[in-house]
């Protein structure tokens, strides 16, 4: 079984700060999904990704397939970026994905 | 555009109660999932639909049944509610599987 793991499950900062959350999973996936879930409780996909790095605007997402790590980067962070941030990942030949229980950022202005 | 659009958006059952919950998307998408979100767990898969004509059981799938009425709509059934089934439901689609998905605003489902 595949596992998710995000860490930390909290994190609290300033206004302007570099923030990274971190995603390990346990076998190889197809993909790696990053997710954004609003206080109101809406999901969007932010990235999905297979290797390397991409990036839109002020978020980065890397990935690292040996490691089974990936990383997201939020640079310059602003309050309106509080929300939790999920890590799903896809298996070859699976149409489901397992999600991680995700990371609560807070903002603070 | 609309996107994923569920409905009711709040909910409450008395136990042994039935309902449906309705999920419609306008994007075409061949993949349809339901999910259940609980405090401290992530997202986990009741049933999902990869086409038209098609469903499959997910990670929690007692309780609950399914209908791919046709390619835009996909909802859920509880035929007898329990409190264990309170939660926070999310419908999502998505052309194939390894593509990103698109979800619903979710329902708030309580069952006393």
């Amino acid at each position: 079984k595949n596992e998710v793991e995000q860490s930390p499950q909290n994190l609290t900062a300033q206004e302007g700060e570099f923030i990274t959350i971190n995603c390990s999973y346990s076998v190889g996936i197809s993909a790696l999904h990053w997710l954004q879930q609003h206080p109101g409780g809406g999901i969007v996909s932010l990235f999905m990704l297979s290797s390397g790095k991409k990036k839109h605007g002020r978020l980065i997402a890397t990935i690292n397939i040996q490691e089974k790590h990936s990383s997201l980067h939020i640079t310059a962070s602003h309050p309106r970026d509080s929300a939790v941030y999920i890590c799903a990942v896809g298996l070859f030949g699976n149409e489901k994905l397992t999600f991680g229980t995700g990371t609560r950022l807070t903002i603070i202005p | 555009n609309a996107g994923v659009t569920q409905t009711p958006k709040f909910q409450v059952l008395k136990t042994g109660q039935s309902m449906t919950l309705q999920c419609a998307q306008d994007m075409n998408h061949n993949s349809m999932y339901w999910y259940r979100q609980d405090p401290g767990m992530g997202l986990r898969l009741i049933y999902y639909s990869a086409s038209e004509g098609t469903t499959d059981k997910g990670e929690v799938p007692n309780g609950y049944n399914v209908s791919r009425l046709n390619k835009r709509e996909f909802s859920l059934r509880l035929e007898s509610a329990a409190p264990s089934q309170t939660s926070v439901y999310f419908c999502a689609s998505t052309w194939t599987g390894h593509q990103p998905q698109h979800f619903g605003d979710g329902t708030r489902l309580s069952i006393l």
